[in-house]
């Protein structure tokens, strides 16, 4: 079985800081793993995946995550935060049968306090 | 391009009542989910679909049907809706070979009283 958690209900952050939203998996095999990103009254929207390959991942909107295989982490970091990055974001693992469904987190709302 | 469009986007039903939700894409994608997402939940995968004519049933299918009668057409079916089906329901899409990639709809917000 596959899964992600989010430790974090909530984090705040003030404008310009750097930001990390952390999010921990458990997967047999190796892991395919997504950041997507909710805003208000909107449906997801994908950020970035690691595969393979570097374990830093660079994503949209100037988002990255680190691939940490032996703290099995994947946490998403922005060096500076802005008040527009203010949103609820999900981890996410897919799913190792031929679905290809996401397993996604309970999301973590960020708050970027200007 | 759309992309992923849900009908309605808000709907109250009371207990018993059945109702459908449509899901349209215009990105032809062979994949379409249905989840629903519950506050302190994430998102939960009620059916999929991959490709015109066939469903599959995910995590939390009871008390839903779908069907899948065109490539950019999912139907979300609920024939005898419960206050536990209150939720937000969104739909999504990906393509061959990228099906993890999912592009969602914006929602439809039940609420079942």
């Amino acid at each position: 079985a596959q899964s992600v958690a989010q430790p974090e209900d909530q984090v705040n952050v003030a404008e310009g800081n750097p930001l990390t939203v952390k999010c921990t998996y458990s997967v047999s095999g190796n892991p395919y793993l997504f950041w997507y990103v909710q805003y208000p009254n909107r449906g997801l929207q994908f950020l970035l995946k690691y595969i393979t390959g570097d374990n830093l991942v660079k994503g949209s909107y100037g988002f990255e995550a680190e691939f940490n295989k032996s703290q099995t982490s994947f946490h998403l970091k922005k060096p500076s935060a802005l008040v527009s990055d203010s949103a609820l974001y999900f981890c996410a693992v897919r799913a190792l049968t031929g679905a290809n469904n996401l397993f996604f987190g309970t999301g973590t709302r960020l708050t970027v306090i200007p | 391009n759309a992309g992923v469009t849900q009908t309605p986007k808000f709907r109250v039903l009371k207990t018993g009542q059945s109702m459908t939700l449509l899901c349209a894409q215009d990105m032809n994608h062979e994949y379409m989910y249905w989840y629903r997402q519950d506050p302190g939940m994430g998102l939960r995968l009620i059916h999929y679909s991959v490709g015109e004519g066939t469903t599959a049933k995910g995590e939390v299918p009871d008390g839903y049907n779908v069907s899948r009668l065109k490539k950019q057409n999912f139907l979300l079916g609920l024939e005898s809706a419960a206050p536990s089906q209150t939720s937000v329901y969104f739909c999504a899409s990906s393509y061959w070979p990228s099906t993890d990639t999912q592009y969602f709809g914006p929602g439809t917000r039940l609420t079942v009283l």
